[in-house]
């Protein structure tokens, strides 16, 4: 039961590389997300999508994209990568907007250099 | 602007001891708190509250919600090690979910 999963757990990019982090669940969650998470900050939503070809900016959407094709993919773009972009990123699920909780990846920590 | 405050940011405490750790939330269309534990990797789910004056419990941690005063506080009682981590609080309205900064909680031997 793998539950969600990102990859890769590690990055090092320099500035001005361009990168896709991979998020894929075999829960069948509609309910997709990508947060940031930098040191002291808590968690930042990024993106998020309702469904396959459905998604929507979240709180800090700049330099970044996402596609969502099917249910089970939700992968992240980061073009022209800049130090403000490193972070840890973490992905994570829902069944149900109201009531139920997030399931999380175990995230992809980025540096850009 | 959806906000989620929690308090305090840090806490160093010995193991036995009781700890409460607070989290105040202003968040449009808000429909439930949730609390969060994290160690090194991702968060791991605690607690979701719905409902005003109504404890949740799960061994040692128990949560309670105050929709009056927009808090919630997380107990930890007999505290352990293994408790040390950083708690997440995050207060969720439709498909945003807004977090506080986080807890950190240390437990000494």
């Amino acid at each position: 039961n793998a539950g969600v999963t990102q990859t890769p757990k590690f990055r090092i990019l320099k500035i001005g590389q361009s990168m896709t982090l991979q998020c894929a669940q075999d829960m069948n969650h509609n309910y997709m997300y990508w947060y940031r998470q930098d040191p002291g900050m808590g968690l930042k939503l990024i993106y998020y999508s309702v469904g396959a070809g459905i998604t929507d900016k979240g709180e800090v959407p700049n330099g970044y994209n996402v596609s969502r094709s099917t249910t089970e993919d939700f992968p992240l773009r980061l073009e022209l990568a800049a130090p403000s972009q490193t972070s840890v990123y973490f992905c994570a699920t829902q069944l149900d907007v109201t009531n139920s909780p997030l399931h999380f990846g175990n995230g992809t920590r980025l540096t850009v250099t | 602007e959806d906000k989620v405050v929690q308090s305090p940011l840090s806490l160093v405490v010995h193991e036995g001891d009781t700890v409460t750790l607070n989290c105040s939330y202003e968040v449009t269309n808000f429909r439930s708190l949730l609390w969060y534990k994290q160690e090194k990797k991702a968060p791991t789910f605690l607690f979701m509250l719905t409902s005003s004056g109504i404890e949740k419990k799960s061994g040692r941690l128990s949560s309670i919600l105050d929709k009056k005063e927009l808090f919630s506080i997380l107990n930890i009682t007999a505290t352990q090690t293994g408790d040390s981590a950083v708690y997440l609080c995050s207060g969720g309205s439709n498909y945003k979910l807004t977090f506080g900064k986080g807890t950190l909680l240390t437990v000494n031997p």
